[in-house]
């Protein structure tokens, strides 16, 4: 079946460091595939997505670039914020299917 | 509404009870899921409803989880007789179109405990 593996937090970095997060799947079809981000208190929302292979999501200053040949969907920011932090899902879609999500990274940012 | 609304917020039952949890979607979505989020595991799909098409049951973990979406609408997850490994979010999505073309957008979950 479609699984996604991400890399286990907390990820804990200081204010303006490099991010990435690391994400690879295994599918059935011909995934989409997403980042989604949950705030403190808040819903899971939509980060950003890439349909096809290398495609570049981007939101934020976050991106992610779809590589089929290494079955990857990492995550990254050039220069976090406090403001980042949250748990980061790695999630995939195939077709009309529901989305298959990672176990989610608790992202930490210190000033 | 504006966004996916889910009730109750949070809700806490005795063991062997039934729960109903309701998610209101948002207007003219047609594709509805439900996910549980429990500590250190991640997001686990549950069910899916597209349209009139019968549902993706799945991913419910056994035959005490039903779920209903009345009109191709509101949708109630029940569970019968609760059992504390049952304790956790439980998280309504919905989508304009099914998830892997269009975005879909979340509730805030019900956090369920079961003592």
């Amino acid at each position: 079946g479609d699984s996604v593996t991400q890399m286990e937090g907390p990820v804990t970095l200081s204010e303006e460091a490099f991010l990435t997060i690391n994400c690879t799947y295994t599918a059935t079809g011909y995934p989409s595939l997403f980042w989604y981000v949950q705030y403190p208190g808040e819903g899971l929302q939509l980060l950003l997505k890439a349909t096809k292979a290398d495609d570049k999501g981007s939101n934020k200053g976050f991106e992610a670039t779809y590589r089929k040949e290494t079955t990857s969907f990492h995550l990254e920011k050039g220069s976090v914020q406090v403001s980042d932090s949250a748990v980061y899902f790695c999630a995939l879609s195939v077709s009309a299917d529901g989305l298959t999500f990672g176990k989610g990274t608790h992202l930490i940012i210190q000033p | 509404g504006a966004g996916v609304s889910q009730s109750p917020s949070n809700k806490v039952t005795e063991k062997g009870k039934d729960v109903e949890l309701r998610c209101d979607p948002i207007s003219g979505h047609t594709a509805l899921y439900w996910y549980r989020q429990s500590l250190g595991q991640g997001l686990e799909f549950l069910i899916y409803f597209q349209g009139n098409s019968a549902p993706d049951k799945s991913g419910l973990p056994s035959d005490r989880f039903s779920a209903e979406r009345t009109g191709g609408s509101v949708s109630t997850l029940t569970i019968q007789r609760t059992q504390q490994e049952d304790s956790a979010v439980y998280l309504c999505a919905s989508s304009l179109a099914p998830s892997g073309y269009t975005e879909a957008f979340f509730g805030q979950g019900t956090r369920l405990t079961v003592v």
